[in-house]
């Protein structure tokens, strides 16, 4: 059972747009930035989205990130077959002094 | 460029003890930031283990925190994780991390990843 809540799959076609929630409590989410990870099939996760809604040099616009309240969300425009696989939330939690991860969202690209 | 390289065995025995190393490459650990790690047991999702840092005592996840120690080498450039008594439930792949430290969740990058399989 993870700190943070994650619906467990999602999918869309080349070209649409999803999106992919992450809810949590007022510990984590709600007093600390939100990060994601992106983990293709058999690779390791790569930070994906920083401090809520910050990208990494070389992380295509195609991706977004918000928070609002004790929720999160990642976005994915002009979704490409490249973009399948598992996609994480995570936030530093204060109760348990550490950070937390969602379990994870796996995307499919029909 | 940050590379992070994963050594240790892949298989341990129940009750024994996981030994992992963490060997960084392009960065010095002694410049700064905090270095963890992270599993995830085969087809589940991601759980944080504990960041150590080159000076001041590591944090762990509670509940590893009874049978985790991690320690930072800076003359060899490379962290290490220990995690004692181990059983089936401790199989996963390990992964060594830069971690921007506490109140934070960055990790990046991260290193390729070690399947470590609790088995006797």
């Amino acid at each position: 059972q993870s700190v943070l809540t994650q619906s467990p799959s999602t999918s869309g076609t080349p070209g649409q747009r999803v999106t992919i929630s992450c809810s949590g409590g007022s510990f984590n989410i709600g007093s600390n930035y939100v990060y994601w990870y992106q983990q293709l099939p058999g690779m390791a996760p790569r930070l994906l989205i920083y401090r809520n809604d910050e990208r990494p040099s070389g992380v295509p616009d195609r991706f977004s990130g918000s928070k609002s309240g004790t929720s999160a969300s990642l976005a994915i425009s002009g979704l490409r077959s490249e973009d399948e696989g598992d996609y994480y939330c995570a936030a530093w939690d204060d109760s348990l002094t550490g950070p937390v991860f969602g379990g994870g969202t796996k995307l499919t690209v029909l | 460029q940050v590379q992070l390289q994963e050594s240790g065995p892949g298989q341990v025995k129940p009750s024994e003890t996981l030994s992992l190393n963490c060997l960084v490459s392009g960065y010095s650990i002694s410049s700064g930031y905090h270095w963890g790690w992270i599993r995830q047991p085969p087809g589940k999702g991601l759980e944080w283990i504990g960041t150590a840092y080159r000076t001041g005592s590591p944090y762990y996840n509670p509940s590893l925190k009874t049978r985790v120690t991690m320690s930072v080498d800076t003359s060899k450039n490379q962290f290490s994780l220990e995690l004692t008594s181990v059983t089936a439930a401790d199989t996963a792949v390990y992964y060594c991390v830069r971690d921007l430290g506490k109140w934070s969740s960055l990790f990046d990058p991260w290193g390729q990843g070690t399947l470590v399989t609790v088995s006797s």
